[in-house]
C-alpha cells in the first residue's frame, strides 16, 4: 500500500500567488522523487532529493527534504497557468516508485 | 528522440477478451515497471522487471501478465480482463544503478473493459 501521503488532495491557486505541496511518511524515506502530470499527460519526472535537509530549485519550484527524511515539501512561488497538473512525489526502492496519491492543482487567472 | 511508447493509447473491451498492451524503450534501459492509475489512489506497481527474463510481481499483480523476452519489449497481458480491470496504464523504464534518475513514462494505456 501507499508508505507515502500527500496534502492537500487538490489546489486551488490564484495566479501569481504561492503554495505549497506536502509529502509526509510514518518510516524514514530512502529518497524521494517528484513527478508533474500534466491533464491528460503522463508523469514527468522533476528531481530526486537524496540527503537529509537537502533542498534544490528549479526556477520557481523549490524541493525540501526533512531532516529526519520522512517529510518532503515543493513550493511554487507566483503560480502560473503552466503549472497546472498533479504533483506526485515517489519514494525509489530498488525496482519500484511508491507514490503519493498526488496533488491535484488548478489556476485562476 | 528518447522515448517510452505504449500501445495502444485507448482500448475498450469485452469481459473476458485477452489483450496485450506493449510497451517499448530506444534507451537501452535495464529496469522496466508498468503502474495503473485510478483515481485518489496514485500509481501502483503492476509488474517489474530488471533485465531479459527476469520479471517479479509488484503491488497490484492480481489479472496480469508481463513477459521481457528483449530488452526494449515489456508487454502487459491480461488474459481474461474483468471491469475492475479499468484503469490507465503507463509503463516506465529507467537505466540501472543508484544515481538520481528517474523513470522515464510511456504516454499511457487508457483501458475500458465492459
Amino acid at each position: 500500500g501507499q508508505q507515502v501521503m500527500q496534502i492537500p488532495q487538490y489546489q486551488h491557486v490564484q495566479e501569481g500567488e504561492d503554495f505549497t505541496t506536502y509529502c509526509n511518511s510514518s518510516t524514514t524515506l530512502s529518497n524521494i522523487q517528484w513527478y508533474k502530470q500534466r491533464p491528460g499527460g503522463h508523469p514527468v519526472f522533476l528531481i530526486q532529493l537524496v540527503k537529509s535537509g537537502e533542498v534544490k530549485k528549479q526556477k520557481r519550484l523549490t524541493f525540501q527534504f526533512g531532516e529526519a527524511k520522512k517529510n518532503s515539501s515543493l513550493h511554487i512561488t507566483a503560480t502560473q497557468t503552466t503549472d497546472v497538473g498533479t504533483y506526485f512525489c515517489a519514494e525509489r526502492n530498488d525496482y519500484k516508485l511508491s507514490f503519493g496519491a498526488g496533488t491535484t492543482v488548478t489556476v485562476r487567472a | 528522440e528518447a522515448q517510452v511508447t505504449q500501445n495502444p493509447r485507448y482500448l475498450i473491451t469485452v469481459t473476458g477478451k485477452k489483450l496485450t498492451v506493449t510497451c517499448s524503450q530506444n534507451m537501452n534501459h535495464e529496469y522496466m515497471s508498468w503502474y495503473r492509475q485510478d483515481p485518489g489512489l496514485g500509481l501502483r506497481q503492476i509488474y517489474y522487471s530488471m533485465n531479459v527474463e527476469v520479471t517479479d510481481k509488484g503491488d497490484v499483480p492480481e489479472g496480469y501478465k508481463v513477459s521481457r523476452k528483449e530488452k526494449r519489449n515489456f508487454p502487459l497481458i491480461l488474459e481474461s480482463p474483468s471491469p475492475n480491470q479499468t484503469s490507465l496504464y503507463f509503463c516506465a523504464s529507467r537505466r540501472a544503478g543508484t544515481g538520481t534518475s528517474g523513470y522515464t513514462f510511456g504516454s499511457g494505456t487508457r483501458l475500458t473493459v465492459v
